[in-house]
């Protein structure tokens, strides 16, 4: 697998705490995605980390790549309910499509 | 961006039979990926499909099994053959407008085997 074991997880947090999720991939890649899967649908692209960029902002969301220990992460500040769903990061190889890890569902609660 | 319409959005159909998941895009797309999800667990890459070559299958899957078509830049076919329960998934297309770009996807299409 291209992926560590400590992806899967489940995390229950309260709305409007931060919260960070981790992965690390095992194989050299270019670029680092996360995505968000909300119940029943598809996958929605959040963050894309090249393997030049250390860390990527977009609003409440930040990601951080190390290409040297091979790990991302995905930190969310002031969680609302609505980021309730799983997120998962992936590689993208060379445009042949995605590599995605397990993934870890974030639950926020009122 | 690029929209893609998947059709059914789910189906129930029985053991052995045959099931067509179409997929269309917006907008022209050199590769359509297909990707498989089981209830509970991540996406898997089930193969890439380029318009007029054919498609290139991730290790697990088959062109017996799951053959696909892209008979042009805007649309393919994956076809799930000999259904069994075990294929009870969801099915999704996947493109992108620019390699290493924003990658998007469909809404998904639930099969169920019975």
């Amino acid at each position: 697998s291209q992926w560590g074991e400590e992806n899967l997880q489940a995390l229950s947090i309260q709305e409007g705490e931060d919260v960070t999720m981790n992965c690390s991939y095992k194989t050299y890649t270019t670029v680092v995605q996360w995505y968000r899967q909300k119940s029943g649908k598809g996958p929605a692209q959040l963050i894309l980390i090249r393997s030049n960029e250390r860390e990527k902002r977009s609003g409440r969301l930040r990601a951080t790549l190390d290409t040297s220990s091979q790990s991302s992460s995905l930190s969310i500040t002031g969680t609302l309910a609505t980021d309730t769903a799983v997120y998962f990061c992936a590689t993208d190889n060379y445009a042949q499509g995605l590599t995605f890890g397990l993934g870890t569902r974030v639950s926020v609660f009122p | 961006s690029v929209l893609l319409y998947q059709k059914p959005n789910r189906d129930i159909c029985q053991s052995g039979t045959s099931l067509k998941i179409q997929c269309v895009a917006d907008s022209q797309v050199v590769s359509m990926f297909w990707y498989q999800q089981f209830q509970e667990q991540s996406l898997m890459l089930m193969a890439t499909a380029n318009e007029g070559s054919e498609a290139t299958y991730e290790s697990g899957f088959t062109k017996d099994k799951f053959p696909i078509s892209r008979p042009n830049l805007t649309f393919s076919t994956l076809t799930v053959n000999n259904a069994r329960p075990g294929d009870s998934s969801i099915y999704f297309c996947s493109s992108s407008l620019t390699r290493d770009g924003e990658v998007f996807f469909g809404k998904g299409t639930r099969l169920t085997v019975v």
